[in-house]
């Protein structure tokens, strides 16, 4: 079993719709969580990070933390092209160490 | 406000050949600081961190070297390039106690 696991897509959303990016993972312990977008040929940008249970909004972007089911999604509202993108999730594990675990990634496509 | 470089932007090198990629982080001290490899397609493959000078954790046993010689200065290395090493090379810093990382530009490296 994969430690972060996301669908690789492609996820392919109209514009101006929710786009619903899931990520699951496998350290229960784990205690920090985040969420980046990559533009093709680009480094990931962090967008949103969240360590407690529940939602945390920040503009269109809503990230939502169920560490007793080990999921966190991501929710864009009013989708639009310019958020054509990969999407990584990345966990911090509660052990002493400084590394963030990445999923592998989700292809998003706005359609216009 | 923190800044980080990576040069050079692109390298084509034949195989063989030595490496040095160098990273610099402005506007933070003692920063944890990564060396990160995305194969084209792939996910970010951790390859070295540093929480100090001097400090290097090796993730993944390979060809490749790191070294921290300066507190915002993080230089990943190599004596003799093989095809493989072909990818996305980024790096990364993160400070305090939030755990996230922010990345640099990157290095997109061919190998001949």
């Amino acid at each position: 079993q994969k430690e972060v696991e996301q669908n690789s897509g492609p996820l392919s959303v109209p514009e101006g719709a929710i786009a619903s990016l899931n990520c699951t993972y496998s350290d229960r312990g784990s205690q920090s969580f985040f969420w980046y977008r990559q533009y093709s040929g680009k480094s990931p940008e962090l967008i949103m990070s969240i360590y407690s249970n529940g939602d945390k909004e920040d503009g269109r972007f809503t990230a939502q933390l169920n560490k007793a089911s080990q999921y966190v999604s991501l929710l864009i509202r009013d989708s639009q092209p310019s958020d054509s993108a990969t999407y990584l999730c990345a966990v911090k594990s509660n052990f002493g160490n400084e590394k963030l675990t990445f999923g592998t990634g989700t292809r998003l496509t706005i359609i216009p | 406000s923190q800044t980080i470089h990576q040069w050079p932007a692109t390298l084509v090198q034949p195989v063989g050949s030595p490496l040095s990629l160098e990273c610099t982080v402005e506007g933070t001290s003692n920063p944890n600081l990564y060396w990160y490899r995305q194969a084209a397609g792939r996910g970010l493959q951790l390859l070295f961190y540093s929480v100090g000078i001097g400090q290097i954790s090796s993730e993944v046993p390979q060809n490749l070297s790191a070294s921290r010689p300066q507190d915002r200065q993080f230089i990943l290395s190599s004596k003799k390039l093989l095809l493989s090493d072909s990818g996305f090379y980024l790096c990364a810093w993160s400070a305090g106690t939030d755990y996230e990382q922010y990345f640099g530009p990157g290095t997109r490296l061919t190998v001949t």
